[in-house]
């Protein structure tokens, strides 16, 4: 089974502007989840879908939000991007989310905001 | 947000040696997990522990799920060089609305570096 893939791998953007990062699960996975990783902050957690609903959301502004479609796909948009939005931004995939304990990462999508 | 407290930071070993880590945390979690992530790639998952006192191993691994279910452990034996990375804690708990679970709380990681 091919793992999460995410595009784009690399992504430089200007404050101000806004970007969408896409996340296609593991096949069969119907549950998908965004985290963010800094050197300071570590990895937290923005957002969880399921059947294209948020099921559960991270402490993270309005500027951040996501959707889910129906082939399970995900994306995130982050709007009036600020420098702090600077991190790599991973999607994790599961089956469902009762068993989102087992989440299975993909190679993150790295944004620099300048 | 919550925090675990992973330590520690990093650890400086020679091949061959054990490593131990662990994560602690003032709130109880009902799945523990332990992941590695290598330079430009996302977390792997290593271990998953479901309930409290259990121990599982994979390999070389070993993980604990705390009896107080606020803590959990990892150990490395007999370390090789491509043990190298960051190694994080992660806890989930269960949500209160209707079934679902929070996402993933992480810790800050352990730095593992072998010199050969």
């Amino acid at each position: 089974k091919a793992g999460v893939t995410q595009t784009p791998r690399y992504l430089i953007k200007t404050r101000g502007q806004q970007v969408t990062l896409s996340c296609s699960p593991i096949s069969g996975h119907r549950s998908v989840s965004w985290y963010q990783q800094t050197p300071g902050q570590g990895l937290q957690f923005l957002f969880e879908y399921f059947s294209e609903t948020q099921r559960n959301k991270g402490n993270f502004p309005g500027r951040f939000s996501g959707r889910q479609f129906s082939n399970s796909r995900s994306e995130m948009n982050v709007s009036t991007l600020e420098l702090g939005d600077s991190a790599l931004y991973l999607c994790a995939s599961s089956e469902t989310p009762q068993s989102s304990y087992e989440q299975y990462f993909g190679p993150g999508t790295r944004l620099t905001v300048t | 947000g919550q925090q675990l407290n992973q330590s520690p930071q990093s650890m400086f070993i020679q091949e061959g040696e054990d490593v131990s880590m662990n994560c602690t945390s003032s709130s109880i979690f009902n799945t523990w997990l332990w992941y590695k992530q290598d330079p430009g790639e996302g977390p792997v998952l290593l271990i998953a522990l479901y309930k409290a006192g259990e121990l599982t191993s994979n390999g070389r691994l070993t993980a604990q799920f705390g009896i107080t279910r606020k803590d959990s452990f990892l150990n490395i034996s007999a370390s090789i060089p491509s043990d190298v990375g960051i190694y994080f804690c992660a806890g989930r708990r269960r949500g209160n609305s209707g079934g679902g679970a929070d996402g993933l709380t992480f810790g800050k990681g352990t730095h593992l570096i072998i010199q050969p």
